[in-house]
């Protein structure tokens, strides 16, 4: 059982807009920044969204993240076939002095 | 172009040992901090541990303390994970992951491919 807690599914049709929470608690999420990672199935995971907010270079501006208390949201606007794959939210843990991973969502592109 | 090579993964018998190494090239490795993720087949990712540039902070998850070590030799630029006592559990892909900073709580911007650790009798 993972220490952030993400919805198991979403879907959405090609152009819509989807969202993807992340839920954790003051030691985690609420002391810390959250950072996002895309998996596309079979390679390895990339970082997509850092500092709550950031896009590493070359992430496209469809992509944003934001945080509030002790949630995240992960934000995909004009939805791609391409973007199917499974997202994981992370953050520090000052209680466990170690990185904690939500259990992932797997975006389904209808 | 910042480039993480796993090696050392495999078969291993249930109370066995083995060797991970990370070799990194296109960045200053001795610069940032380094990571080991793991993903159990058709499972989540699951950090292992963290050490920051000169070795002074090491982690560890509550299921590999005590268990596993990780070191890193910044002449060679290379990361190590020491994988003992080995648990049928401990079966996943083991990612190296460079920190986008030199602090352990700086987001991991790079990954390896990962290298297979199949515990097994």
């Amino acid at each position: 059982q993972s220490v952030l807690t993400q919805p198991p599914s979403a879907s959405g049709t090609p152009g819509q807009r989807v969202t993807i929470s992340c839920s954790g608690s003051s030691s985690d999420i609420g002391s810390n920044t959250v950072n996002w990672y895309q998996q596309i199935p079979g390679t390895a995971p990339k970082l997509l969204i850092y500092s709550n907010n950031q896009r590493p270079s070359g992430v496209p501006d469809r992509f944003s993240g934001s945080k509030s208390g002790t949630s995240a949201s992960l934000a995909i606007s004009g939805l791609q076939s391409e973007d199917e794959a499974d997202y994981y939210c992370a953050t520090w843990d000052d209680s466990l002095n170690g990185w904690v991973f939500g259990g992932g969502t797997k975006l389904t592109v209808l | 172009e910042v480039q993480l090579v796993e090696s050392g993964g495999g078969l291993v018998k249930p109370g066995g040992s083995l060797r991970l190494s990370c070799a990194a090239s296109g960045f200053t490795f001795s610069s940032y901090s380094m990571n080991w993720v793991r993903q159990a087949p058709g499972k989540g990712l699951e950090w292992v541990s963290s050490i920051t540039t000169s070795s002074s902070y090491i982690y560890y998850a509550d299921s590999v303390k005590a268990r596993f070590t990780i070191s890193r030799d910044n002449a060679k630029n290379s990361l190590y994970l020491q994988m003992n006592s080995l648990r049928a559990e401990d079966t996943a892909v083991y990612y190296c992951a460079r920190g986008s900073g030199s602090f352990s709580t700086d987001a991991f911007d790079f990954w390896g491919l990962g290298t297979m650790v199949t515990v097994s009798s």
